[in-house]
C-alpha cells in the first residue's frame, strides 16, 4: 500500500537557521513525489515536485530511492516560511497520497 | 487567483441528512479530484473524474458520490451523513491527469451534528 510518513507534526526553528522537513514513503515502483504548502488562511498550493528538480522559494527536495525519502530543505529559514507542509506521492494519473503534515514555525 | 472555487465555504448538517458540495474549476481543467481532510490530518483521496467519468476512487463508501459536468464544474454528494463526515472537503483540478500539479480550492467546512 502507498503510504507517506511525516514524522514531525511540529517543527520550530529560528530565522536564518537551516530547515529540514522529513518525508518517508512506502511504495513499490517509481512514484512521483510532491511537496504542498498551506500558508495561514490560504489554500493548499504546490511547492515543488521531484521530477522538475527545481528550487522554489529557496526550498529543494531530493528523492532518495534507497532510503525512500523526499526531505524538504532550505539553508536559511525566513519568517514567511511559517506554514503547514504536506508531502505527497502519486503513481501515474491517480490519486495523491498525503502525509499528515508538518507545521513549521520560524521564530524571529 | 487560482481559479478553483468551492461553495459553500461552511455548512452545518444533521446526522442522516444529505449534502451536495460544489466546485468550479478553471476552463480547460479536465481532471477534478475530491479530498476529505479531517482535523489534524492530511487530505485523503475520495475520487477523481476525468472528462465526466470517474477514473479513480479511494476507500470511501458508496454514499459518497460525485458528478463532473461539461462546464468544468463538479459536485460531491454525501448521503446518510455521519458525525465522522465532519471535515474540510477539498476540490482539486488539473488541465490533464495532474501532470502539472493540482490546483486546490479553499474547501468547504462540513460539520455534522
Amino acid at each position: 500500500a502507498q503510504r507517506v510518513t511525516q514524522p514531525e507534526k511540529l517543527l520550530s526553528v529560528f530565522k536564518g537557521a537551516p530547515v529540514e522537513l522529513k518525508c518517508n514513503y512506502s511504495y513499490s515502483g517509481s512514484p512521483e513525489l510532491f511537496w504542498y504548502v498551506q500558508y495561514s488562511r490560504q489554500r493548499l498550493q504546490l511547492l515543488l515536485r521531484h521530477i522538475s528538480r527545481e528550487s522554489i522559494k529557496g526550498f529543494t527536495a531530493d528523492l532518495n530511492k534507497g532510503e525512500t525519502s523526499f526531505h524538504l530543505k532550505k539553508p536559511f529559514a525566513q519568517e514567511e516560511d511559517s506554514a503547514m507542509y504536506y508531502c505527497a506521492l502519486r503513481k501515474g494519473a491517480q490519486k495523491l497520497v498525503f502525509g499528515q503534515g508538518t507545521r513549521l514555525t520560524i521564530n524571529p | 487567483e487560482t481559479g478553483v472555487t468551492q461553495s459553500p465555504t461552511h455548512l452545518i448538517k444533521t446526522r442522516g441528512q444529505q449534502v451536495t458540495l460544489r466546485c468550479s474549476s478553471q476552463s480547460g481543467h479536465n481532471t477534478v479530484s475530491w479530498y476529505q481532510q479531517a482535523l489534524g490530518q492530511g487530505p485523503q483521496f475520495i475520487f477523481q473524474y476525468y472528462r465526466e467519468e470517474e477514473n479513480g476512487r479511494g476507500n470511501f463508501p458508496p454514499r459518497f458520490s460525485g458528478l463532473q459536468f461539461p462546464n468544468y464544474s463538479s459536485e460531491l454528494n454525501v448521503n446518510a451523513l455521519e458525525l465522522d463526515d465532519s471535515a474540510l472537503y477539498l476540490c482539486a483540478s488539473s488541465p490533464d491527469h495532474g501532470d502539472y500539479g493540482y490546483t486546490f480550492g479553499s474547501g468547504t467546512r462540513l460539520t455534522v451534528v
